[in-house]
């Protein structure tokens, strides 16, 4: 089993629309989660932490379920500009394990 | 500040040649890594440095070296370069674990091809 699983995508939605990721992880003592974004061909940047109650910022959604091992990440009313990669990352100690991410296209 | 910078931004090296992947950050980050992605898949661990004079390994070590002389620089070395490095690489650093901080920040990348 992968330490950090993501489903690759693509994800294909219409603007406007509401997407939802998930991402399971295999090791329990994991300590932080974190979603990044990663543009075609660009470095991946941090595009929010991930707490058990949950934590929102701005359209963004994220969400810890520490029993079932998953986090999620969901996008309100999704902008053109949101088509990216999405990585799940997962911390233990001080190394961070990506998932292979999740490609979503947004489309007019 | 310019953040992590890595240069060169591409490159083609022959089998067996050597190079080196230059890394500088001016943040004042103890801790530096080096990644490697593959197309299609997550970022890699190659190595990483908790601070100036001390490095480990992570997941990918085989084929590569690195050394730590300041906390600015962290060069990955490649010797006998062979076609299963190709790859991107990033480098990465972040401030220490007791900062509470666990933010990444990542340099723009590597591509390396190896023929």
């Amino acid at each position: 089993r992968k330490e950090v699983e993501q489903d690759p995508g693509p994800f294909n939605v219409p603007e406007g629309a509401t997407v939802a990721f998930n991402c399971t992880y295999s090791n329990s003592a994991s300590q932080s989660f974190f979603w990044y974004r990663q543009d075609c061909r660009k470095e991946p940047k941090l595009l929010m932490s991930v707490y058990s109650s949950g934590n929102e910022d701005g359209r963004f959604t994220a969400q810890l379920n520490r029993a079932s091992q998953y986090i999620s990440l969901l996008i309100r009313d999704s902008k053109l500009s949101d088509s990216a990669t999405y990585l799940c990352v997962v911390r233990s100690e001080s190394k961070l394990t990506f998932g292979t991410g999740t490609r979503l296209q947004v489309t007019l | 500040n310019a953040g992590v910078t890595q240069t060169p931004k591409f490159r083609i090296l022959k089998i067996g040649q050597s190079m080196t992947l230059q890394c500088t950050q001016d943040m004042n980050h103890n801790y530096m890594y080096w990644y490697r992605q593959d197309p299609g898949m997550g970022l890699k661990l190659i190595y990483y440095s908790v601070g100036a004079g001390i490095t480990d390994k992570g997941e990918v070590p085989n084929g590569y070296n690195v050394s730590r002389s300041t906390t600015e620089d962290f060069p990955l070395r490649l010797e006998l370069a062979a076609p299963s490095q190709t790859s991107v690489y990033f480098c990465a650093s972040s401030y220490s674990l007791a900062s509470g901080s666990y933010e990444q920040y990542f340099g723009p990348g590597t591509r390396l091809t190896v023929t």
